[in-house]
């Protein structure tokens, strides 16, 4: 089983839809939990951190729940540069490692 | 600032050939990393340093060697290469602890071994 899972998509969704990610982590150990955006051929960069309390970032808004172990991302109002591969990554303060999930992709059309 | 600047970009290997994947960053970062991604995988973390003189193995450290001399540069050596080697991988730095910061990634250098 992975320690972190996404549904991989493609998600395609017309512009000015909301569209929302969800995704799963197997190691209760996690601490700390980020979403990344990638674009296609490109390398990842930091989307938004995750707190527990949730948090908002414009039309981006992220969810924590550790008692069910999932984190969702929300995205309002979708743009065409949207369009990308959202990874949901775990970290654990024990070891400097973090876990990244295999994305969800997704796709806004005009 | 360059941020993280890696070379080649894109190397076809024979199997059983050597090479080094060259990372370097100009953000003083005492964090530096080494991610592979494969299609449909998550990244996985071969080796990282926590600072000049100091590695550690990641996930998926086989195969591979790091060192780092100096605070900027973290090469990634690949000995006897296979086909399982081929990926794309990208070199992260970060400030601090990858837990409480941003991973500043590298462009990837795309590996086929062949």
């Amino acid at each position: 089983r992975k320690e972190v899972e996404q549904d991989p998509g493609p998600f395609n969704v017309p512009e000015g839809a909301t569209v929302a990610f969800n995704c799963t982590y197997s190691n209760s150990a996690s601490q700390s939990f980020f979403w990344y955006r990638q674009d296609c051929r490109k390398e990842p960069k930091l989307l938004m951190s995750v707190y527990s309390s949730g948090n908002e970032d414009g039309r981006f808004t992220a969810q924590l729940n550790r008692a069910s172990q999932y984190i969702s991302l929300l995205i309002r109002d979708s743009k065409l540069s949207d369009s990308a591969t959202y990874l949901c990554v775990g970290g654990n303060y024990n070891n400097n490692d973090m876990r990244f999930g295999a994305g969800t992709r997704l796709t806004v059309k005009p | 600032n360059a941020g993280v600047t890696q070379t080649p970009k894109f190397r076809i290997l024979k199997i059983g050939q050597s090479m080094t994947l060259q990372c370097a960053q100009d953000m003083n970062h005492n964090y530096m990393y080494w991610y592979r991604q494969d299609p449909g995988m998550g990244l996985k973390l071969i080796y990282y340093s926590v600072g000049a003189g100091i590695t550690d193995k990641g996930e998926v450290p086989n195969g591979y060697n790091v060192s780092r001399s100096t605070t900027e540069d973290f090469p990634l050596r690949l000995e006897l290469a296979a086909p399982s080697q081929t990926s794309v991988y990208f070199c992260a730095s970060s400030y601090g602890r990858v837990q409480t910061g941003e991973l500043f990634f590298g462009e990837g250098s795309r590996l086929t071994v062949l």
